[in-house]
């Protein structure tokens, strides 16, 4: 069975930190993606990866970045966290494809409060 | 770009009446896919349709994907707590698989004993 396990459930931070959010998935999948989710927002994408040192941007990457040194871990960085960046973050993991996409199987989530 | 949207944003009924959540895009899809997230979970796929007119069951829930691929609806036969959560459709970014997915905002299911 897949297992994707983020570092934290629960994470607080202070305005202005810089804030590491740790992923990582056992069943070697090239895929890997972080999404935020919001109350009436639902989840929206803010970078994925396809393969080690590559990083596409998704629909909100503003104030994020992401490191995928090994192909096991994915990374989401918050350079200097601001209250908007309250939420919780998922990350998930998918099979190799580029021609359909395959299903999504998501952390647990972190539960991420700026102060 | 592409957007999904989904209704309703919340259904309440009583334990063993039918639900329904429908899934609409501006665009046509090459597949769709369904979640659901229980309360305090993380979202789990349920399955994914790729063909115009697809109809796929399990169990009590049945899955439907539109003729012109952009609509899809989800339907739930007599309810029970066990269906509890957010129920969430999910199509490609791009037009084929290689930008990943964009997600409805979720119907919550909430059920009335």
């Amino acid at each position: 069975d897949v297992k994707v396990t983020q570092s934290s459930r629960y994470l607080v931070k202070r305005t202005g930190e810089k804030v590491f959010l740790e992923c990582v998935q056992d069943m070697d999948h090239e895929n890997m993606f972080w999404y935020r989710q919001d109350p009436g927002l639902g989840l929206r994408l803010i970078y994925f990866s396809y393969d080690v040192k590559m990083k596409e941007k998704g629909d909100i990457p503003e104030g994020y970045s992401v490191s995928r040194e090994k192909k096991e871990r994915f990374s989401l960085i918050l350079e200097s966290a601001s209250t908007n960046q309250t939420s919780m973050y998922l990350c998930a993991s998918s099979g190799n494809s580029i021609l359909s996409n395959q299903p999504q199987h998501f952390g647990d989530g972190t539960r991420l409060s700026i102060l | 770009g592409q957007q999904v949207m989904q209704i309703p944003q919340y259904q309440h009924v009583q334990e063993g009446e039918d639900f329904t959540t429908y899934c609409n895009s501006s665009t046509t899809l090459s597949n769709i896919q369904w979640y659901k997230q229980r309360p305090g979970g993380h979202p789990v796929f349920l399955i994914q349709l790729v063909k115009s007119g697809e109809v796929k069951k399990q169990k009590r829930l049945t899955f439907q994907f539109g003729e012109a691929k952009k609509n899809s609806s989800l339907h739930i036969t007599a309810t029970q707590t066990t269906d509890v959560g957010t129920y969430f459709c999910a199509g490609p970014r791009s037009g084929g698989g290689a930008d990943g997915l964009t997600f409805g905002k979720g119907t919550h299911l909430i059920i009335q004993p």
